[in-house]
């Protein structure tokens, strides 16, 4: 199956900085890279994804990107705020109904 | 529209009850999981189903059942809990499009004793 690792485990940034955090995944297959943010106490809630035909896709203050070649995506945010601390997830979906998710990181933005 | 909603919030077990979790989701998706989290080990599947009366083991199945008798709920029973089962469960749904993201309840705390 698909094994998806992430880091860093931890990222304590000070705001209005960058925050990145790397993925890599196993299965060729795998064809859509979904973001989840987990706030405390809630379910994880999708904030980008990206699909296997592109190399990068921007939200605002968030980007994802994809190197299919190597098997890695990351995602950045930029210009970091108190509100963005939170755990975030990354996925591969190897088109076999299941999501495979990283371990998480845990962002926190220092005021 | 409430999306994906799990009760309990919050059990506490002992060692050798069972007890059953609900998941209603009220966005007429197909596929629906079962995932528990644990610190360090991101989301893990423990069950998932692809359509009404379908069911499939998933990365971590031992120890749980499921059913789906009905399209919108999605059923995790413990037969007989475990302290290794202390975690923190999260339902989630999906369309049928492979590429669709996942939708998440806000999660059930369990402890066993």
């Amino acid at each position: 199956g698909e094994n998806v690792e992430q880091h860093p485990s931890t990222l304590s940034v000070q705001e209005g900085d960058s925050a990145v955090i790397k993925c890599t995944y196993s299965d060729s297959a795998s064809n859509y890279f979904p973001w989840y943010k987990q706030e405390l106490g809630k379910g994880p809630q999708l904030i980008i994804d990206i699909r296997s035909n592109v190399g990068e896709k921007k939200d605002q203050r968030i980007a994802v990107t994809l190197n299919k070649t190597a098997k890695h995506f990351s995602l950045h945010i930029t210009e970091t705020q108190p509100e963005d601390s939170a755990v975030y997830f990354c996925a591969a979906d190897p088109n076999d109904y299941k999501l495979s998710f990283g371990a998480g990181t845990t962002v926190t933005v220092r005021a | 529209n409430a999306g994906v909603t799990q009760t309990p919030k919050f059990r506490v077990l002992k060692t050798g009850q069972s007890m059953t979790l609900l998941c209603a989701q009220d966005m007429n998706h197909e596929y629906m999981y079962w995932y528990r989290q644990d610190p360090g080990m991101g989301l893990r599947l423990i069950h998932y189903s692809v359509g009404e009366g379908t069911t499939a083991k998933g990365e971590v199945p031992d120890g749980y059942n499921v059913s789906r008798l009905k399209k919108q709920n999605f059923l995790l029973g413990l037969e007989s809990a475990a302290p290794s089962q202390t975690s923190v469960y999260f339902c989630a749904s999906r369309w049928t499009g492979l590429q669709s993201p996942l939708h998440f309840g806000n999660g059930t705390r369990l402890t066993v004793t």
